[in-house]
């Protein structure tokens, strides 16, 4: 079982719709970072957090320590929206374990 | 003006040919990265630098080799490829080793194909 654990693995919306993207983590970290990674592959940091929420725009991350789970929220989503949303924890140092990803879809 | 910059963006190749990835980053940071992204896209540590000293080495086979000239580079060697190294290799770098808020940033991606 990996440690880091995310769903939905694909998650279909349609434009306007409010999306939650779930990760849990099964070890102890210091922070915990959401990515994006676009059809043409390029990676962006969208977050990195280590309690309460931040927010950017129409993503919101939320992390809860106590209970070992974070979650990324888009407000209307779009079209662009669309792309895989990887969860990751910083364990010791700077070593980073990542999630399978979550694959989402955005129709017009 | 690209942060963290990898080439070539692609790379196909034959089995058993000795290639190398490069990684420059123009952010000022300390540690590098080298991650690889499987076909089913999950992302997993090769290796990281940290003012050109190996700090994280995974089990790894050995004809992957990492060289870091200095600390804005981080080159990936690979020998005698074999089919399973076709991947996608990213390079991140970032501020430092520990500290909450030392966030990385990612290269766009080496697309190695290995025929």
């Amino acid at each position: 079982k990996n440690e880091v654990e995310q769903s939905p693995q694909n998650l279909t919306a349609q434009e306007g719709e409010f999306i939650t993207i779930n990760c849990s983590y099964s070890v102890g970290i210091s922070a915990l970072h959401w990515l994006q990674q676009h059809p043409g592959g390029g990676i962006v940091s969208l977050f990195m957090l280590s309690s309460g929420k931040k927010k950017h725009g129409r993503l919101i991350a939320t992390i809860n320590i106590q209970e070992k789970h974070s979650s990324l929220h888009i407000t209307a989503s779009h079209p662009r929206d669309s792309a895989v949303y990887i969860c990751a924890v910083k364990q010791g140092g700077s070593r980073l374990t990542f999630g399978e990803g979550t694959q989402l879809t955005v129709n017009p | 003006d690209t942060a963290v910059s990898q080439t070539p963006k692609y790379l196909v190749t034959q089995m058993g040919n000795d290639k190398s990835i490069k990684c420059e980053q123009n952010l000022g940071h300390d540690t590098m990265y080298w991650y690889k992204q499987d076909s089913k896209k999950f992302l997993k540590i090769m290796f990281s630098y940290n003012n050109k000293e190996l700090i994280i080495n995974e089990t790894v086979p050995n004809r992957f080799s990492p060289k870091s000239p200095d600390k804005a580079h981080l080159n990936l060697h690979i020998n005698s490829l074999e089919l399973g190294d076709s991947a996608v290799y990213f390079c991140a770098s970032s501020r430092g080793l520990a500290g909450v808020y030392n966030e990385q940033f990612f290269g766009p991606g080496t697309r190695l194909t290995v025929l």
